[in-house]
């Protein structure tokens, strides 16, 4: 099946500090991609929609400012935790859609210390 | 507003036992609906998948049975094992390219 690359799979920053998650869609080019955000033991929740060549729809309540997503090419698309902090702590999820099919990345652990 | 509602929440079955998840969706035009695995530290990974106009589909031990007039659907695991303990979530789409929703998960546990 096709893959999705997510890396790093594990980040620590401090607070203050911004960190970027890069999501790559190895085999297939990907119009769209989407990033969740994950909590222990909960459901996966869709932070933005990330459409190559223009600008992500975020869903209501996620801060675009905090969270910048850029997908600059069909097989890129980054989140950017700007200022991160403790609480931004969380498994982030990215994810590319292969007609009707869904391909998700490993998932990145961001600890904010 | 959950769009895709799952029970239950965790599960404990016996080695060689049948695992069944249940969900149900509001959204008739839904079109796509997908059960995903994933293990701890993991991304979810595709295990099965039915579109609405068939109403069962199988592919090895994993079964997906739907039924559109209830707007339900269900995972059946046959055969249960040790190796298929994981959550498990399903999910639904409406057209190629669109966002997922998601069920809240169900955490299996087999045991041997």
């Amino acid at each position: 099946g096709a893959v999705v690359s997510q890396h790093p799979s594990r980040v620590i920053c401090k607070s203050g500090t911004s960190v970027k998650i890069e999501c790559r869609s190895l085999d297939f080019q990907a119009t769209t991609m989407f990033w969740y955000r994950q909590f222990p033991k909960k459901s996966l929740m869709l932070m933005a929609t990330s459409n190559e060549g223009s600008k992500a729809t975020y869903e209501q309540g996620v801060e675009k400012d905090k969270f910048l997503i850029n997908h600059a090419s069909l097989t890129l698309s980054t989140l950017t935790v700007t200022s991160a902090h403790p609480e931004d702590s969380s498994f982030y999820i990215c994810s590319a859609r292969l007609g009707t099919e869904a391909f998700f990345g490993q998932g990145t652990r961001l600890t904010v210390v | 507003q959950q769009q895709v509602k799952q029970s239950p929440q965790s599960l404990i079955v016996q080695k060689g036992g049948i695992s069944i998840i249940n969900c149900a969706y509001e959204n008739t035009a839904f079109d796509y609906f997908p059960w995903y695995q994933q293990f701890p530290g993991k991304g979810p990974a595709l295990l099965i998948a039915i579109r609405p106009d068939v109403s069962e589909k199988k592919e090895g031990r994993f079964t997906i049975s739907f039924n559109k007039s209830a707007k339900q659907f269900s995972l059946h695991i046959m055969d249960s094992q040790p190796g298929d303990s994981a959550t498990y979530f399903c999910a639904a789409s409406k057209g190629p390219g669109n966002q997922f929703y998601f069920g809240t998960g169900t955490s299996l546990t087999v045991i041997p």
